[in-house]
């Protein structure tokens, strides 16, 4: 059973709008999430993280906020643009990581000019 | 800094033929990972190492074997390769503190 589940597989947005990867979760030892960005051909490259004991973190175009009751976690990019044309992976990680990350499916995010 | 590396980036393999695949980091990291990702799935963590001389199974550990005898490398072996095990498969690394793991560029293996 899928413990992080990204139900979008792909979003459309126009560049400078605002873009926004959703992400849920099952699992409530998960205390850690992260997002990753991937170009095809290429690995992961990670791109922001947030904690469970906060609800918001901001790296400058990026946000992402954390809904713990709900299990639910997001990622706003604003403004979008062409760089931002990439799959986006949600992670979680529960007890310290040391045992790996638990990934989604994966958002294809395009960004239309 | 070269990050995480990986070896080979392509390979095609006959049903059975074995192979190793070779990652290595030159960050001082101790925690190493395997994931394989196929079409529209995420990536699925197959074996991990905590530190040089350890390793532990991951979500998806069968059909597959690990070592880690240096700190800096960790191989991942194929015995008897199979056509499900056609995927891309990526290596990362952690320090033993924080949860950001870095990620190689992947290797794509493909079993006929």
């Amino acid at each position: 059973d899928q413990q992080v589940k990204q139900n979008s597989p792909s979003l459309s947005v126009q560049e400078g709008r605002i873009s926004i990867l959703n992400c849920d979760y099952t699992n409530s030892m998960f205390d850690y999430f992260l997002w990753y960005k991937k170009y095809p051909a290429e690995g992961p490259t990670f791109l922001i993280s947030i904690s469970s004991i906060k609800d918001k973190n901001e790296d400058g175009r990026f946000t992402v906020f954390l809904n713990k009751s709900a299990k639910h976690l997001s990622l706003h990019i604003v403004p979008s643009q062409p760089g931002d044309s990439a799959v986006y992976f949600c992670a979680a990680d529960s007890g310290g990581g040391a045992d790996g990350l638990t990934f989604g499916k994966g958002t294809h995010l395009i960004i239309q000019p | 800094n070269a990050g995480v590396t990986q070896t080979p980036k392509f390979r095609v393999l006959k049903t059975g033929q074995s192979m190793t695949l070779l990652c290595a980091q030159d960050m001082n990291h101790e925690y190493m990972y395997w994931y394989r990702q196929d079409p529209g799935m995420g990536l699925r963590l197959i074996h991990y190492s905590v530190g040089e001389g350890t390793t532990a199974k991951g979500e998806v550990p069968d059909g597959y074997n690990v070592s880690r005898l240096k700190k800096q490398n960790f191989l991942l072996g194929l015995e008897s390769a199979a056509p499900s095990q056609t995927s891309v498969y990526f290596c990362a690394s952690r320090r033993d503190w924080g949860n950001e793991q870095f990620f190689g560029p992947g290797t794509r293996l493909t079993v006929l």
